[in-house]
């Protein structure tokens, strides 16, 4: 079964330093969206991708956080400087262009000391 | 703006009986619906859907109603079995599943043995 592959799974970093999470989506998915998700809280969408162009980042932190998809494939979602309210779990998903399905990865744990 | 809520956090019921897990939104340009189960340090895996044009729909162990009127859905799991016991949450969209997603806080169901 086709999977979103994401990596790290953890980490954990001190506040002030960059940080960086990779996604792999499902071949062939168009669309590509990072969520995060505050324990206790529900994912909240951060950034969503149409092939390589960005289509809704107005929940980014555009000061601090940055997403690319340079070849509308795999994508990049990077903190710098992370802060210890970053700490959460960051979600990949992807869905095909046309039709349903809409899939998460496993996720990346944060953890900024 | 809390466009879908999930009311209660917790939820506990005996292994055997059935498992009732409510929604509700606000928005009423949200014409798909979905069901996730969250295991910890692992991303949300889909469960079952519904669309706005059904009342119901079943996938063995799992149903799923919607009630427009009241802007309400719910989960029906029967019956409950301890695997079963994970955090739930109740996601909507619009364009039939293939933008971004709104998510509820999550239910965490415990399954007694």
């Amino acid at each position: 079964e086709a999977e979103v592959a994401q990596s790290p799974r953890y980490k954990i970093t001190e506040k002030s330093q960059a940080v960086a999470f990779w996604c792999d989506p499902i071949s062939g998915h168009a669309t590509l969206y990072w969520y995060r998700q505050i324990l206790g809280q529900g994912p909240e969408l951060l950034v969503q991708f149409q092939d390589e162009s960005v289509v809704d980042d107005s929940q980014l932190p555009k000061d601090r956080f940055s997403a690319e998809r340079l070849k509308g494939v795999d994508s990049t979602l990077k903190i710098q400087p992370a802060e210890l309210g970053d700490s959460a779990m960051y979600l990949c998903a992807s869905s095909p262009r046309q039709g349903r399905g809409y899939t998460f990865g496993s996720g990346t744990r944060l953890t900024v000391v | 703006d809390q466009q879908v809520k999930q009311n209660s956090p917790s939820l506990s019921v005996q292994e055997g009986r059935i498992s009732i897990l409510n929604c509700d939104y606000t928005n009423s340009m949200f014409d798909y619906f979905l069901w996730y189960k969250k295991y910890p340090a692992e991303g949300p895996t889909f469960l079952i859907s519904i669309s706005s044009i059904k009342d119901k729909n079943e996938d063995g162990r799992f149903t799923v109603f919607l009630n427009k009127s009241a802007k309400h859905l719910s989960l029906h799991i029967v019956p409950s079995q301890p695997g079963d016991s994970a955090v739930y949450f109740c996601a909507a969209n619009t364009n039939f599943g293939n933008e971004k997603l709104t998510f509820g806080t999550g239910t965490r169901l415990t399954i007694i043995p």
